[in-house]
């Protein structure tokens, strides 16, 4: 039972570039978050997924998008990256919605250069 | 908009001493209030949740406890260990399903 993976660990791009962080969690949850961790801010809710098929927009969404694969899988896309996209981004899985624990992957720590 | 706020932001003790984390909370209207362990570099690790129904929550040596009315939470951690050394977050959900909203952190040296 490996929890919530994230790939990858660590990642550099240039501004412009285009990435996917990926997201899988192996605990049958029916909901997935993606935050960005920053100095001085704490960490912040960027999309979530409360259950297979849907998406909404958290409080930072601007600059990503994201797809709910399977029920397993829910992947984060940057598709013009900006230095103000360097972040550790954390993804998270729960039952149903936020009024459950929230179970975090190891991070994906991020450099737009 | 709810704001979440952890006192003291830093904090260093000896081994064996017992100690409580505080986090306070704008909004009374919340709906659970999730503890968490954060190690340098590393994700974050749930350690307890309450529901607003509730009072306090136990886990091994660690007891947290709700008082919506005053807007607090406490993290009771007994027996201290270097181990423990790590950031502690609070984060906490609205009534009406706002987003998990985190506070900044407690980070905690515990020193051998």
């Amino acid at each position: 039972n490996a929890g919530v993976t994230q790939t990858p660990k660590f990642q550099v791009l240039k501004t412009g570039q285009s990435m996917t962080l990926q997201c899988a969690q192996d605990m049958n949850h029916n909901s997935m978050y993606w935050y960005r961790q920053d100095p001085g801010m704490g960490l912040r809710l960027i999309y979530y997924s409360a259950s297979e098929g849907t998406t909404d927009k958290g409080e930072v969404p601007n600059g990503y998008n994201v797809s709910r694969l399977n029920k397993r899988e829910f992947s984060l896309r940057l598709e013009s990256a900006a230095p103000s996209q360097t972040s550790v981004y954390f993804c998270a899985s729960s039952w149903e919605g936020l009024y459950n624990e929230q179970f975090f992957g190891p991070g994906t720590r991020l450099t737009v250069l | 908009k709810q704001e979440v706020t952890q006192i003291p932001a830093a904090l260093s003790v000896p081994e064996g001493e017992n100690l409580v984390l505080n986090c306070s909370f704008t909004d009374s209207a919340i709906y659970n209030l999730q503890w968490f362990r954060q190690d340098p570099g590393k994700g974050l690790t749930s350690l307890l949740l309450i529901q607003s129904s509730q009072r306090e929550q136990t886990s091994g040596r660690l007891n947290a406890s709700l008082d919506k009315s005053s807007g607090r939470s406490t993290l009771y951690i007994a027996a201290s260990q270097p181990g423990d050394s790590a950031t502690y977050l609070c984060a906490l959900t609205g009534t009406y399903g706002q987003n998990f909203v985190f506070g900044p952190g407690t980070r905690l040296s515990v020193l051998p």
